[in-house]
Formats: structure tokens, C-alpha cells, sequence
């Protein structure tokens, strides 16, 4: 079973809309669980991160995580067409590791 | 506001050649760390780095790579002989210490393609 996996789309919708980004993993261990955002040829970019179970939210973005089903979402609220990119789930174990494990990413296309 | 850097944004090399791709951290990160992305997979974790040594590295980072911290702003990836399986994406990040690992900050990438 694979660590982490994510859907890798393409998702395509309309601006404005509520883009619901997902990742499932494997390991009840896993401690911290962040988002990346990777725009075409260039680097990641953390957009949040979450510890643990619960809800985040940094203006038009939430964070989720259920630990109890190993699931994490991203909802993205009234999308712009600035928001295509990749949307990357990253995990962190914790502990001793510091090497984050990446989701293959979910290509998201915001149409004006 | 502070990022990471890295040089060069594309390198080209041989097979069997030696190379070196450098990362400027952000300033007061401590933790320094390179990552990759072969075209359409995953990025994967290489190697992380404190206090002038390795603290974690995964499978791939064999004998062929090494990483070094020559001064006080520089942070490299050296590949000693480059395989075509080497061309990807290298990604250097850093982080804070007392931010965890958590917040990594990546840097634009070096696009390396092994002919």
C-alpha cells in the first residue's frame, strides 16, 4: 500500500467555484500533514500545514484532517484563476524524521 | 521576503560526468534538505542535513551523491557519475529549528538532464 496517494486529476472548474483537493494515506503515525502548491516549472510552495486532526483555515483556503478515516482534505473557497497549479499533499512523521512524503499532486485548472 | 535560490535553474550533462548543484538557503534556516521529481512522479526526499552532517537520507541517496556545506550560505548536491536515470528536478528546501520539520521552504528547482 502506498503511503500517501492522491488524485492526480486534471480538475477543471469554473471561478468561483469550491475545489475540494484530497489525499488518503497509509500510516496512523503520521503526525503533521501540509499542502503544497506547485505552480508549472517551479518549486513547491507551502501554503499550510495542520497537526493532528481538526480544521485549519488561512483565508480562502481549509486544511482538514480525519484521522480516524487517514484522510486530508483542501478546500479551496471562491477559486481564482491564479489558483492553477498542482496542489501537492505533504505528510511529516514526526519524531526522529524530518523527510516530508509527498502525494503525486492534483493539477487543478480554474477556468474565468 | 526571503527564499531559497538555486543554481543553476538547468544543467546538461553527460552520462558518467560529474555534477555539482548549489542551493542558497534562507538565512537563518538551519535544516537543509534536497529533494527530486523525476518528470511526472513524485517528489521524493534525498537527503537532510544539520550541523555539517546528514541526519536522514533516503535509498537513492547511494555513494553516488554526496552533500556539503562549504561556508556559511552555500548548501550542494554533488552527483559523482551522473546515470540517465538522474535526469529530474532537484529541489533544495531549508527550515527553521524550532518550526520542526514542517515548514520547509522550497527553493525554484535545477532541471538536470543527463544525455
Amino acid at each position: 500500500q502506498k503511503e500517501v496517494e492522491q488524485d492526480p486529476g486534471p480538475l477543471s472548474v469554473p471561478e468561483g467555484a469550491i475545489v475540494s483537493l484530497n489525499c488518503t494515506y497509509s500510516n496512523s503515525a503520521f503526525q503533521y500533514f501540509m499542502w503544497y502548491r506547485q505552480y508549472s516549472r517551479k518549486g513547491p510552495e507551502l501554503l499550510m500545514y495542520t497537526y493532528s486532526s481538526g480544521n485549519k483555515e488561512d483565508g480562502r483556503f481549509t486544511a482538514q484532517v480525519d484521522k480516524s478515516s487517514k484522510y486530508i482534505s483542501l478546500f479551496i473557497r471562491d477559486s481564482q484563476p491564479s489558483d492553477s497549479a498542482t496542489y501537492l499533499c505533504a505528510i511529516l512523521n514526526g519524531g526522529a524524521t524530518n523527510k516530508l512524503i509527498f502525494g503525486t499532486g492534483t493539477l487543478l485548472a480554474v477556468q474565468p | 521576503e526571503p527564499e531559497v535560490t538555486q543554481t543553476p535553474s538547468h544543467q546538461v550533462t553527460q552520462m558518467g560526468q560529474e555534477v555539482i548543484l548549489r542551493c542558497v538557503p534562507i538565512s537563518n534556516h538551519l535544516y537543509f534538505y534536497w529533494y527530486r521529481q523525476i518528470l511526472g512522479q513524485k517528489v521524493e526526499f534525498l537527503v537532510s542535513f544539520y550541523n555539517n552532517e546528514i541526519s536522514e537520507k533516503s535509498e537513492i541517496f547511494d555513494d553516488q551523491f554526496s552533500v556539503e556545506r562549504p561556508d556559511g550560505s552555500n548548501f550542494t548536491l554533488k552527483i559523482r557519475s551522473t546515470k540517465l536515470e538522474d535526469s529530474a528536478m532537484y529541489f533544495c528546501a531549508s527550515s527553521l529549528p524550532d518550526r520542526g520539520f514542517y515548514e520547509q521552504y522550497f527553493g525554484p528547482g535545477t532541471r538536470l538532464t543527463v544525455t
